[in-house]
């Protein structure tokens, strides 16, 4: 079947800008995720939703990052006010049931560039 | 907080070769291990999950183990190919359902 996708691929915007980044979890995941992998940093965790709710969002940086999934299934990030420093692969995951022990499954990534 | 670690950075052997990616954590109290694939400008593919009750997991040419006493996981690759060429990544919880992962080892292997 489909697996996790993302859109955009490619989002370059302007420093001050805001942009909305989607992720299409596989169908009857009930876990999703929230990942971004900076260049030297490393894949950070973000957010992390079972269902609609967003039991945590310890990994968001500043206030001006937030998400939501709605009916279950698409997530929107949302990043308001875009820096320099925000610009990363924005990755997406999802898995059958949340659990500790569930695979994750990876979606390719938006790559984000802020001029 | 688990701390995930992997030596080294970089890695370049000649095609045939079997070699080894290690990767240690500091929380012995791991839940499971997952080991993952990253080919350029694409997202993660994962390749192999060990429980905390396993010590070792198989799939095709790759074997990955885990022994928490030490820390460690080996990720060993047998008769590398071209197409292994990639960066590969570890991967543990930590305390929640975020998983914690190591800044990766860029393997390449040389025809």
């Amino acid at each position: 079947g489909a697996g996790v996708s993302q859109s955009p691929s490619n989002k370059v915007t302007e420093k001050g800008k805001d942009v909305e980044l989607r992720c299409d979890p596989i169908s009857g995941h009930t876990a999703l995720y929230w990942y971004r992998q900076s260049l030297g940093q490393g894949l950070e965790f973000l957010i992390y939703f079972q269902g609609n709710s967003a039991p945590d969002k310890s990994g968001l940086p500043s206030d001006r990052f937030s998400a939501e999934r709605t009916g279950g299934s698409v997530s929107t990030l949302t990043i308001q006010r875009t820096q320099q420093e925000d610009s990363a692969v924005y990755l997406c995951a999802s898995s059958l049931a949340g659990s500790v022990g569930d695979t994750q499954y990876f979606g390719p990534g938006t790559r984000l560039t802020v001029l | 907080k688990q701390e995930v670690t992997q030596i080294p950075a970089a890695l370049s052997v000649p095609e045939g070769e079997n070699l080894v990616l290690n990767c240690s954590f500091t929380d012995s109290a791991i839940y499971n291990l997952q080991w993952f694939r990253q080919d350029p400008g694409k997202g993660l593919t994962s390749l192999l999950l060990i429980q905390s009750s396993q010590r070792e997991q198989t799939s095709g040419r790759l074997n990955a183990s885990l022994d928490k006493s030490s820390g460690r996981s080996t990720l060993y690759i047998a008769a590398s190919q071209p197409g292994d060429s990639a960066t590969y990544l570890c991967a543990a919880p930590s305390g929640g359902y975020a998983l914690n992962f190591g800044k990766g080892t860029s393997l390449l292997v040389t025809p």
